[in-house]
């Protein structure tokens, strides 16, 4: 079936810095999501991307579709404590509103240092 | 408050009990679904109703089954589980068919013991 992989698995930064995730497929999607988990909530929409080289940001949240429209990338700048949680991306291989599933990466745990 | 709400938030349940799971979305969403999300591995999603009739059955086992009695509200109900089926249950809306911007609850924890 198909598979997003997704890194790094977790990362630890302090305050302040920048993160940088990615998830990447052997299939080419036309839809891009990232989500952010909470413990013992549901996944929360962060940025929805529609069209390949298109970059999108969100407050301190940049994402952006890669023109191979295989990958994607989510930036976080200047990192706070309460961007701990786990961030999942997700990619649809249908067009925007058809029956095309999402498929969802492994997620990449982020743990700041205050 | 996400729009979507399901209730319980944590139950346990033995093998041989019979239990529902709730969800109500407040959204205006015509579209819903189950997804089951296990420690380490990805979302799996397990039943999408559009329009409510389901038009997605991912190999689920026959001891899940869902009921979508209007686009408000879908259930899963559940007999006869096994201690690997112990996740958490997520259920998610979205405007259209399709699960673009899908808006999740804030999930189940169910535990089968």
């Amino acid at each position: 079936g198909q598979q997003l992989n997704q890194s790094p698995q977790s990362m630890f930064i302090q305050e302040g810095e920048d993160v940088s995730m990615n998830c990447t497929s052997s299939s080419i999607f036309n839809t891009w999501l990232w989500y952010k988990q909470d413990p013992g909530e549901g996944p929360v929409l962060l940025i929805a991307l529609y069209k390949a080289g298109e970059l999108t940001s969100n407050g301190r949240l940049t994402a952006q579709f890669g023109i191979t429209r295989k990958d994607s990338f989510l930036n976080i700048s200047a990192s706070i404590p309460s961007d701990v949680g786990i961030y999942f991306c997700a990619g649809q291989l249908g067009l925007r509103g058809s029956q095309g599933n999402l498929i969802f990466g492994k997620g990449t745990k982020l743990s700041v240092k205050p | 408050e996400t729009g979507v709400t399901q209730t319980p938030r944590h139950l346990v349940m033995g093998m041989t009990n019979k239990k529902s799971l709730k969800c109500e979305q407040h959204l205006g969403h015509n579209a819903m679904y189950w997804y089951k999300q296990s420690a380490k591995k990805p979302l799996e999603l397990m039943f999408v109703y559009s329009l409510e009739e389901r038009v997605e059955n991912n190999s689920v086992p026959s001891r899940f089954s869902p009921e979508c009695p209007n686009s408000s509200h879908l259930f899963l109900h559940l007999h006869t589980l096994q201690p690997e089926d112990s996740a958490l249950y997520l259920c998610a809306s979205s405007r259209r068919g399709g699960t673009t911007e899908a808006f999740f609850g804030q999930g189940t924890r169910l535990t089968v013991v």
